[in-house]
C-alpha cells in the first residue's frame, strides 16, 4: 500500500519567515496530494490540495509543489504569521482515479510561529 | 446545512464493551469514511464508502465494523472495545473535490 513520509515531525520559526514542510510517497500510482490544517482540538481542514497533472499551485501565501518523478511534494508557507501555528498533514490517495477519500496520511508537523 | 455531524464527542467504554460511533452528512456526499487519529501518527483509513449498500475496508480495519444504508449516515460500531481502541476518530464525507471532516470523538478504552 502507500506510504507517505512526512517531515520535519516539529517546525519553529519566526514571525515573518517562510516555512517548509516536506513529504514523500511510494506509490507511483498516487495522483491526489492534499494539505490539512488541524488546530489543537479542532478537525482536519483542507488549506490546498494538488493533482498529478500540475508542478505548482499557489493560494495567497501557500503554495504546494509536486515532483512526480522523484515522488515528492512540499508546502510552502511564506510571512508566517502566529495564526499559521497549528499541526500540518500532507496526504496522498493511493488510487489512480484521484479520489479524495481514501487517503494516506503523513504523520505530520507541529508548526509554532513565534511572534 | 449542518456538514457533517458526529455523536457523541466523548465516550468511555470499559474493554469488552461495544458501541457505535454515529455520523452524518447532509451534503448528498456519495462518498464517506472513518479514520483514527492517535498521537504522532497521523490519521488512519479505518473503513470507506463508495455510496449506500458499498463498504470496503481501509488501513486498520480490525475490530470495526461500519454500513452504510443511507446516503446521510455511515456508524462505526466497535464489537469488543480494547483499550488499543483508544484514539480520536474522525468521519468524513467527499464531494469530488475535498473531503470534510466531522468535529471528532474521543473515545477512551478502559
Amino acid at each position: 500500500g502507500e506510504n507517505v513520509e512526512q517531515h520535519p515531525s516539529t517546525l519553529s520559526v519566526q514571525e515573518g519567515d517562510s516555512a517548509v514542510i516536506k513529504c514523500t510517497y511510494s506509490d507511483s500510482a498516487s495522483n491526489y496530494f492534499p494539505w490539512y490544517k488541524q488546530e489543537l482540538g479542532k478537525r482536519p481542514q483542507l488549506i490546498i490540495d494538488i493533482r498529478s497533472n500540475v508542478g505548482e499551485k499557489k493560494d495567497q501565501r501557500i503554495a504546494v509543489t509536486l515532483n512526480k518523478t522523484a515522488k515528492h511534494f512540499s508546502l510552502h508557507i511564506t510571512e508566517t504569521q502566529p495564526e499559521d501555528s497549528a499541526v500540518y498533514f500532507c496526504a496522498a490517495n493511493p488510487s489512480r482515479h484521484g479520489s479524495n477519500y481514501k487517503l494516506t496520511f503523513g504523520k505530520g508537523t507541529l508548526l509554532t510561529v513565534n511572534p | 446545512n449542518a456538514g457533517v455531524t458526529q455523536t457523541p464527542k466523548f465516550q468511555v467504554l470499559k474493554t469488552g464493551q461495544s458501541m457505535t460511533l454515529q455520523c452524518a452528512q447532509d451534503m448528498n456526499h456519495e462518498y464517506m469514511s472513518w479514520y483514527r487519529q492517535d498521537p504522532g501518527m497521523g490519521l488512519r483509513l479505518i473503513h470507506y464508502s463508495v455510496g449506500a449498500g458499498i463498504t470496503d475496508q481501509g488501513e486498520v480495519p480490525n475490530g470495526y465494523n461500519v454500513s452504510r444504508s443511507t446516503t446521510e449516515d455511515f456508524p462505526l460500531r466497535l464489537l469488543s472495545a480494547a483499550p488499543s481502541q483508544t484514539s480520536v476518530y474522525f468521519c468524513a464525507s467527499s464531494s469530488r473535490n475535498e473531503q470534510f471532516f466531522g468535529p471528532g470523538t474521543r473515545l477512551t478504552v478502559l
